[in-house]
């Protein structure tokens, strides 16, 4: 079975503080990625990664920053927290295979920003 | 730029009513049509990936196909542990090639 985790379920913040989220795999896939997801909006990526110390930008990286020092390991990081990243938090993972390359996902975190 | 749209939002069924759930896309060039089940406060489950026009999967009480420009997840006799949103993905050969683009989700209850 694919297995991804999340550092943490729920997480509440404070506005300004610094905040880290953390997501490990342990199905050796090139990929990663963090998207958000809200209601009515959808999942929307927040960043990507292809391999490790790469990362692009996806539709929403305003705000946001990643860090990917070894394989099973992305990191999100919200430099100075606002109550508009109040969240749900997904990591998915896959394959960089040439053909369709399904995602995997966490449980997700849950992030209240006061 | 990929699109996809599912509809409809959201749909309720009694227990034992099939029915089925609609996602039509614009990719420029399929790789992969993927189905995705999502219980409230959790990361989506994956169910199935289609590949080419007229491929069908299937899963239990459910059934995926695939035409050209739609995918229809069609569920046979539903039971209320069938409740869920269900996500619709593509991805395309264009743009960054292992994005997906997801639509927004049907919501499904099923009452007993």
């Amino acid at each position: 079975d694919v297995k991804v985790t999340q550092s943490s379920r729920y997480l509440v913040k404070r506005t300004g503080e610094k905040v880290f989220l953390e997501c490990v795999q342990d199905m050796d896939h090139e990929n990663m990625f963090w998207y958000r997801q809200d209601p009515g909006l959808g999942l929307r990526l927040i960043y990507f990664s292809y391999d490790v110390k790469m990362k692009e930008k996806g539709d929403i990286p305003e705000g946001y920053s990643v860090s990917r020092e070894k394989k099973e390991r992305f990191s999100l990081i919200l430099e100075s927290a606002s109550t508009n990243q109040t969240s749900m938090y997904l990591c998915a993972i896959s394959r960089g295979l040439a053909g369709a390359n399904e995602q995997f996902f966490g449980p997700g975190t849950r992030l209240t920003v006061l | 730029e990929d699109q996809v749209t599912q509809s409809p939002e959201a749909l309720r069924l009694q227990e034992g009513e099939s029915s089925s759930l609609n996602c039509s896309y614009t990719v420029s060039g399929l790789r992969g049509l993927f189905w995705y089940r999502q219980d409230p406060g959790k990361g989506p489950e994956f169910l199935f990936t289609l590949y080419s026009a007229g491929e069908e999967k299937e899963k239990e009480r459910l059934k995926a196909t695939l035409t050209k420009k739609e995918s229809f997840l069609h569920i046979t006799a539903p039971k209320p542990e069938d409740s869920a949103t269900y996500l619709c993905a593509v991805q395309g050969w264009g743009g960054a090639n292992s994005k997906l683009t997801f639509g927004k989700g049907i919501t499904l209850s099923v009452r007993p």
